[in-house]
């Protein structure tokens, strides 16, 4: 059984671009949730996809968008980068959205400069 | 809103010493806590998960309690090891539909050989 894998490990990007990341969820998982880790701080939740659609976001702006494809696996879209984006990007999977134990992949480091 | 606190920020203690990471949360409707730990630059390692009907988990030389009343988890990590090295983040599940993670901030413990 594979666990959850993310793609690239890091990213250096200059202000004003657009990124994605892309997170294959664990075997059988059909929900993933992403989170920002700013240096030093603790994971923030930014949305939740289950079954393709958004299943609940968090205080993120608009330029923070996602995918889910028919495997499960998600992409994560930054439009316009700001220097404040850089940050470790989590994705989690899960079983179902609600209740279930979240797997967590080893993340995307990004840097904004 | 719930928000969660980690004291202290940052613990450095001889190898062999017994310790404590606490972690409160302002909302006690939480669905369950649970404690991660984390190594520079990588992702999240589930450590323990104590359910909101549970009082404590052990797992080796880790033993985390919860007091939902009183909106408090501690970890307790017995004789302690540099490998314990890492920043240890404790999270609760909101009890809402999609389950999100609200992280605290993290301890980060040394153990000096």
């Amino acid at each position: 059984e594979t666990g959850v894998t993310q793609s690239p490990t890091h990213l250096i990007k200059t202000r004003g671009q657009q990124v994605t990341l892309r997170c294959s969820s664990q075997s059988g998982h059909n929900t993933v949730s992403w989170y920002q880790q700013a240096l030093g701080q603790g994971p923030q939740f930014i949305f939740q996809y289950y079954r393709e659609e958004e299943n609940g976001r968090g205080n993120f702006p608009p330029r923070f968008s996602g995918l889910q494809f028919p495997n499960y696996s998600s992409e994560l879209n930054v439009n316009a980068l700001e220097l404040d984006d850089s940050a470790l990007y989590l994705c989690a999977s899960s079983l179902g959205p609600g209740k279930e134990t979240q797997y967590f992949g080893p993340g995307t480091r990004l840097l904004v400069l | 809103k719930q928000e969660v606190t980690q004291i202290p920020a940052a613990l450095s203690v001889p190898e062999g010493e017994n310790l404590v990471l606490n972690c409160s949360f302002t909302d006690s409707a939480i669905y369950n806590l649970q404690w991660f730990r984390q190594d520079p630059g990588k992702g999240l390692t589930s450590l323990l998960l104590i359910q909101s009907s549970q009082r404590e988990q052990t797992s080796g030389r880790l033993n985390a309690s919860l007091d939902k009343s009183s909106g408090r988890s501690t970890l307790y990590i017995a004789a302690s090891q540099p490998g314990d090295s890492a920043t240890y983040l404790c999270a609760v599940m909101d009890s809402g539909n999609t389950g999100k993670l609200i992280f605290g901030q993290g301890t980060t413990l040394q153990v000096k050989p």
